[in-house]
C-alpha cells in the first residue's frame, strides 16, 4: 500500500524558514517523480514544486521560485521542501503527492499524503 | 502559465442528477488534463487522467471528455457520497496548474 506522510509543518514567522519532509512507503520511490501541493484556508490547490526522479531536475511555481527548494533523497525514500522567506501568503496544507505515470506519459498526481499544516504568523 | 478556467465555481444538483463540470484552458494543451475530487476535510484523489481515462477503483458513472483546450467531468446519476470540490489539472507544461475548483452540494 502507497503511503506518503508529510512532517515538519509549524508556526513560524515572517521572513522564517521550514523544511518539510514526505517519508513515501509502498512504492519504488526511486522510479517517482515527486510532486508538493499546498492549499491555503479556504482557497483550491496550488501546485507548488516537482521533483524528477534523479533530483537533478525540478520545477517550481513562481510564487515560490527563489525561496522553496525541493530535494530528495532515494535512499532513505524521503521528499523535502526546504522553504525560506516566508510569507503569510505561504499559510497552507502542504501535501506531497506522486506524479503517476503510464508509460512515459505523466497523469498526474495519483497518491497523495494527509497534509502538514504551515502557518506564517507575527 | 496555462490558466484553466472551471465553471460553474458552485453546482447544487439532486440525487439521481446528471452534472456536467467545465474547464477550459489558455492555450492548448493536448489531452493532458487530470480530474481530482476533494472531499472536505481530506487530501485529493485523481479520478480521471489523461482528459478521459478512469482511475483505478473510481465508479463508471464518472467521466470525462475534451481535447485541446476544452474539457468536461461528466457525474452520471449523482450520489450523495459525491459531495466534493472538483479540480482540473494541467499536466502538459510546467508550471503544472489547476482551476480554481467547483463545489458540489446535493439540493
Amino acid at each position: 500500500e502507497v503511503q506518503l506522510l508529510e512532517s515538519g509543518g509549524a508556526l513560524v514567522q515572517p521572513g522564517g524558514s521550514l523544511r518539510l519532509s514526505c517519508e513515501a512507503s509502498g512504492f519504488t520511490f526511486s522510479s517517482s517523480s515527486m510532486t508538493w501541493v499546498r492549499q491555503s484556508p479556504g482557497k483550491g490547490l496550488e501546485w507548488v514544486a516537482e521533483i524528477n526522479t534523479s533530483g537533478y531536475i525540478t520545477y517550481y511555481a513562481d510564487s515560490v521560485t527563489g525561496r522553496f527548494r525541493v530535494s530528495r533523497d532515494n535512499a532513505k525514500s524521503m521528499l523535502y521542501l526546504q522553504m525560506d522567506s516566508l510569507t503569510v501568503g505561504d499559510t497552507a496544507v502542504y501535501y506531497c503527492a506522486t506524479h503517476g505515470r503510464r508509460g512515459v506519459v505523466f497523469i498526474g498526481n495519483d497518491y497523495w499524503g494527509q497534509g502538514t499544516v504551515v502557518t506564517v504568523s507575527s | 502559465d496555462i490558466q484553466l478556467t472551471q465553471s460553474p465555481s458552485f453546482l447544487s444538483a439532486s440525487v439521481g442528477d446528471r452534472v456536467t463540470i467545465t474547464c477550459r484552458a489558455s492555450q492548448g494543451i493536448s489531452n493532458y488534463l487530470a480530474w481530482y475530487q476533494q472531499k472536505p476535510g481530506r487530501a485529493p484523489t485523481l479520478l480521471i487522467y489523461s482528459a478521459s481515462t478512469l482511475q483505478s477503483a473510481v465508479p463508471s458513472r464518472f467521466s470525462g471528455s475534451g481535447s485541446g483546450t476544452q474539457f468536461t467531468l461528466t457525474i452520471n446519476s449523482l450520489q450523495p457520497e459525491d459531495v466534493a470540490t472538483y479540480y482540473c489539472q494541467q499536466v502538459n507544461v510546467h508550471p503544472l496548474t489547476f482551476g480554481q475548483g467547483t463545489r458540489l452540494e446535493i439540493k
